[in-house]
């Protein structure tokens, strides 16, 4: 059972927004950078969001990230069937000392 | 563009040593705005973070693994290794390293990952 805790699925129409939650505690997401990752079929993580809302070069601006207390949410607008992978948002736990990944979120445009 | 690759045997029967490389190209891994990571994923399950070093050798360990898991860094190869001992099949994974911002903790650019499989 992972730290942080996503919905394992989410669905929506090409051309549609959705939003992936990624639920923590303050000793995760309410008192540290929160990033999230594309991960399509076969290949490996891509960093899409770091530092909660910030796009490394290349990201469309299609994605997007914020945060609020121990939540935060990726979203995702002009949903295109290309957008098909599994999400994960990741972050430092203070207490654990470790690094955590929420369990992953599989996107399905329909 | 910086690029990571890992290295190391497909195939690792129970009880020994996983022996890992990640070899950094187009760029320095002693940086001193990075960390370097290993992360791994069980066949349809999500990601693990196992560990990461900084260029200095500082470590840093998942509490779950640390017993078992050694991390180090040849700056003069460009190259940090993973071993990880006394395997059993619940080590079977895919095994990634990436580049971690130090200040964000993201990770950034991932090598394409190699598949271990612990087996007899």
């Amino acid at each position: 059972q992972s730290v942080l805790t996503q919905p394992p699925s989410v669905s929506a129409a090409p051309g549609q927004k959705v939003t992936i939650s990624c639920s923590g505690s303050s000793s995760n997401i309410g008192n540290n950078y929160v990033s999230w990752y594309q991960q399509l079929p076969g290949t490996a993580p891509k960093l899409l969001i770091y530092e909660n809302n910030k796009r490394p070069s290349g990201i469309p601006d299609r994605f997007s990230g914020s945060k609020s207390g121990t939540s935060a949410t990726l979203g995702i607008t002009g949903l295109q069937t290309g957008d098909e992978a599994d999400y994960y948002c990741g972050t430092w736990d203070s207490s654990l000392s470790v690094g955590v990944f929420g369990g992953g979120t599989k996107l399905t445009v329909l | 563009q910086l690029q990571l690759q890992e290295s190391g045997p497909g195939l690792v029967k129970p009880s020994e040593t996983l022996s890992l490389t990640c070899t950094v190209s187009g760029g320095s891994i002693s940086s001193s705005s990075y960390y370097w990571g290993w992360i791994r994923q069980p066949p349809g399950k999500g990601l693990e973070w196992i560990g990461s070093i900084y260029y200095s050798g500082s470590t840093y360990y998942n509490p779950s693994l640390k017993s078992r898991v050694t991390i180090s860094v040849d700056t003069s190869k460009n190259q940090f290794s993973l071993k990880l001992s006394s395997v059993t099949a619940a080590d079977t994974a895919v095994y990634y390293c990436a580049r971690q911002g130090r200040r964000s903790l993201g990770m950034d650019v991932w090598g394409q990952g190699t598949t271990v499989t612990v087996s007899s």
